[in-house]
C-alpha cells in the first residue's frame, strides 16, 4: 500500500468554474477525512465518512461544496462555482475505526483560484 | 470551545540546540494528542500521539513529547536540532468534541535551523 493518494496535486482553475478532486484512503481504513488548509494556518476540518456514510459536515462546507464516497473506498470534493476564497491547500486523510490510531496524510491538492 | 494553542508562530534554533515547540489545549475531558510535522507542499506526517497511556511519548526522528494535564499541555522536544527538522509543525487534538476521529488543529509553528 503506497499510502493516502490525492490527485491532481495541483489545480488552476479560473472563478466560477467547477472543480473535483479525488482522494484514495488507505484500503482498509474505514474512516476518511477532508481538510482545507489557507496559508499559514493548520488545516480545518470539512467533512468526515464512516466508510460510504457521510457522517459529519463543518459549516465550512458550503452548499457549493458537495464530498461522495460512493462504495466506501474513494472520494471527491466537488467545489461549484469556484470563488477566489478558495484558494488552498485540501487534505485527505484516512484512520482505522479505534479512536487511537492516527490519520494518515495524503500530500494534498493545491487550488488556486485566479 | 474546545481549542489548540500553539505559542510561538515561528521558532529559531542553531542546529544542535534543543528544540521546545509549545501546545496548549482547552478540553473538560481527556483528548488524545498528536504532533504532525509537514514539509513545504506536503501532506502531514504523524510525529507522534498522547492516547492515555505513558505520559511521555516518544515520536520519529528524536521527537518526544510531555502530556501534563495540570498545565494542560503538550510540548514538542528535541534534544539536538538537525537542519532537516526545519518545517512546520502542528499540534492537533481529538476526542473533545466526538468521537469521528477528527482533529482539530493549532496555527503551527514553523522551525527555522540556523547553522
Amino acid at each position: 500500500d503506497t499510502g493516502v493518494s490525492q490527485n491532481p496535486r495541483h489545480k488552476i482553475t479560473k472563478r466560477g468554474q467547477n472543480v473535483t478532486f479525488r482522494c484514495d484512503p488507505i484500503s482498509e481504513h474505514n474512516r476518511l477525512y477532508w481538510y482545507r488548509q489557507t496559508l499559514g494556518q493548520g488545516p480545518e476540518f470539512l467533512t468526515y465518512f464512516q466508510n460510504e456514510a457521510q457522517l459529519e459536515k463543518s459549516r465550512l462546507l458550503s452548499d457549493r461544496f458537495s464530498a461522495e464516497r460512493p462504495k466506501g473506498s474513494f472520494s471527491t470534493l466537488e467545489i461549484q462555482r469556484t470563488e477566489q476564497g478558495d484558494s488552498a491547500m485540501y487534505l485527505c486523510a484516512s484512520s482505522a475505526l479505534a479512536l487511537t490510531t492516527e490519520a494518515f496524510f495524503g500530500q494534498g491538492t493545491r487550488l488556486t483560484v485566479v | 470551545a474546545q481549542s489548540v494553542t500553539q505559542l510561538g508562530s515561528h521558532v529559531s534554533v542553531s542546529e544542535g540546540a534543543l528544540v521546545l515547540l509549545r501546545c496548549n489545549y482547552s478540553s473538560s475531558v481527556p483528548p488524545y494528542l498528536f504532533w504532525y510535522v509537514q514539509y513545504p507542499n506536503q501532506g502531514l506526517q504523524l510525529l507522534l500521539k498522547y492516547t492515555s497511556a505513558a505520559t511521555l511519548v516518544k515520536g520519529i526522528n528524536g521527537f518526544e513529547a510531555e502530556f501534563k494535564k495540570s498545565e494542560t499541555s503538550f510540548h514538542l522536544t528535541k534534544p539536538s536540532a538537525h537542519m532537516s527538522d526545519a518545517a512546520e509543525y502542528f499540534c492537533a487534538v481529538s476526542g473533545i468534541t466526538s468521537n469521528t476521529g477528527k482533529l482539530i488543529f493549532g496555527q503551527g509553528t514553523t522551525l527555522q535551523v540556523k547553522p
